[in-house]
């Protein structure tokens, strides 16, 4: 079982270059979610998607966007890469948002110069 | 901004005692869930309390939630150095704008020393 899975797990951008982040979940989660990690700061939720088919934003979306391929993908895309979204991205899922427990993935370290 | 707050930002215990950390959040919750991270893991979920729940157990760990303080504690008992670790309140809105939103707080770094 291979839960939810990141690609890639780490990532060096130039400012201005985009990128996406993948995620995948093979749980038949309805609901999935970005977040970000920087230090003293705890998770900061970026985007969800309550169950296929919606998006929504969360506390920090700006630089940002997603999109909900299917029932198993959520991506995240950084247009146009800035120093401050240098962090550990997490994706997470669970079986309906905010009822039941969220599974994370191990995490992309993206470093912005 | 955040909902939860843990307290306090860090705990440092010998191995066999208890550790405590607790959550204040801010608005209606309708429930409260704790995960641990080792450090630069991801997030692995412990217990989550509904608003209707006043207190719960898994193993080693016991979980309150008191509504009326909007308040909730995490103990863990005869701690382990495997143990160490973050430990992060997250919560979900009662309901409106937002209520399928899992929004954690800034975490507690606990170190269990042998």
């Amino acid at each position: 079982n291979a839960g939810v899975t990141q690609t890639p797990k780490f990532q060096v951008l130039k400012t201005g270059q985009s990128m996406t982040l993948q995620c995948a979940q093979d749980m038949n989660h309805n609901s999935m979610y970005w977040y970000r990690q920087d230090p003293g700061m705890g998770l900061r939720l970026i985007y969800y998607s309550a169950s296929e088919g919606t998006t929504d934003k969360g506390e920090v979306p700006n630089g940002y966007n997603v999109s909900r391929l299917n029932k198993r993908e959520f991506s995240l895309r950084l247009e146009s890469a800035a120093p401050s979204q240098t962090s550990v991205y997490f994706c997470a899922s669970s079986d309906w948002a905010g009822n039941t427990e969220a599974f994370f993935g191990q995490g992309t370290r993206l470093t912005v110069v | 901004s955040q909902q939860g707050e843990e307290d306090p930002q860090a705990l440092s215990i010998q191995e066999g005692e208890n550790a405590t950390m607790n959550c204040s959040y801010k608005t209606s919750i309708n429930n409260l869930q704790w995960y641990r991270q080792n450090s630069g893991r991801g997030l692995v979920h412990l217990i989550l309390i509904r608003s209707n729940e006043r207190e719960k157990h898994s193993g080693r760990l016991r979980v309150t939630l008191d509504t009326s303080k909007k308040s909730s504690s995490l103990l863990i008992t005869a701690s382990r150095a495997a143990d160490t670790a973050s430990y992060f309140c997250a919560t979900v809105p009662y309901s409106g704008a937002g209520s399928y939103q899992l929004t954690f707080g800034k975490g507690t770094k606990l170190s269990v020393i042998p």
